[in-house]
């Protein structure tokens, strides 16, 4: 079954240093790829989307992620965090040519020391 | 006012109550999604649909029923609530499949 994994569940970073969530795939020929952003008590707002073209896509609120096929990756960046940017983070997956619907992982949550 | 709303956002019943959730969007998307999230297992696919009177089940679809007789609604009932399906409920749509999913501000549902 084809799969979306988050490896951290909680990452914490000072406010101010660089950041880096890890997002990986289970292999499929065409992925289109997300990543979603969810504050306390608030639904999921989109970060960042890539189908295809530059695999560096930038996002709103500063942030980036690179495709990289290869590795069957798509880890999201951003170079110097802020106190509001703590949140959960969602990574998700799907794949052209078959149904329509997209694979959510299982969430890192991002704290902020100040 | 434009976007997507979800009612009631907060609700408790009891074990083997009907309860249903509202969910609707004033964009005429095609495509509408229920999702489940609970701790340690992000998001579930519940039911989604792809037009009005079109339904397909997710990934967590049994106790649920759905139904999408107009575009711009969505509702989901629990037929017989159980506790295992406290949990906070999620709509989303979008115009296609692959497109960006418009999330709803969330339905917190506790079976007791």
């Amino acid at each position: 079954a084809q799969s979306v994994t988050q490896p951290d569940i909680h990452i914490t970073v000072s406010e101010g240093a660089s950041l880096e969530l890890r997002c990986n795939y289970s292999y499929g020929a065409t992925p289109y790829l997300f990543w979603y952003v969810q504050s306390p008590g608030q639904g999921l707002q989109l970060l960042l989307k890539y189908f295809s073209g530059d695999t560096l896509v930038q996002g709103i609120k500063g942030f980036e992620a690179e495709f990289k096929r290869s590795q069957s990756s798509f880890n999201l960046r951003k170079p110097s965090v802020h106190w509001s940017d703590a949140a959960e983070y969602f990574c998700a997956v799907g794949y052209m040519n078959r149904d329509d619907k997209i694979i959510f992982g299982k969430g890192t949550r991002l704290h902020i020391l100040p | 006012d434009a976007g997507i709303t979800q009612s009631p956002r907060y609700k408790i019943t009891e074990t083997g109550r009907q309860v249903t959730l509202m969910c609707h969007q004033t964009w005429s998307h095609s495509y509408m999604f229920w999702y489940r999230q609970d701790l340690g297992h992000g998001l579930r696919l519940i039911y989604y649909s792809a037009a009005a009177d079109i339904t397909d089940k997710g990934e967590v679809p049994d106790g649920y029923v759905v139904s999408r007789s107009k575009t711009e609604n969505f509702p989901l009932t629990l037929e017989s609530a159980t506790r295992s399906q406290t949990s906070v409920y999620f709509c989303a749509s979008c115009w296609t499949g692959r497109n960006e999913q418009f999330f709803g501000p969330g339905t917190r549902l506790t079976v007791l």
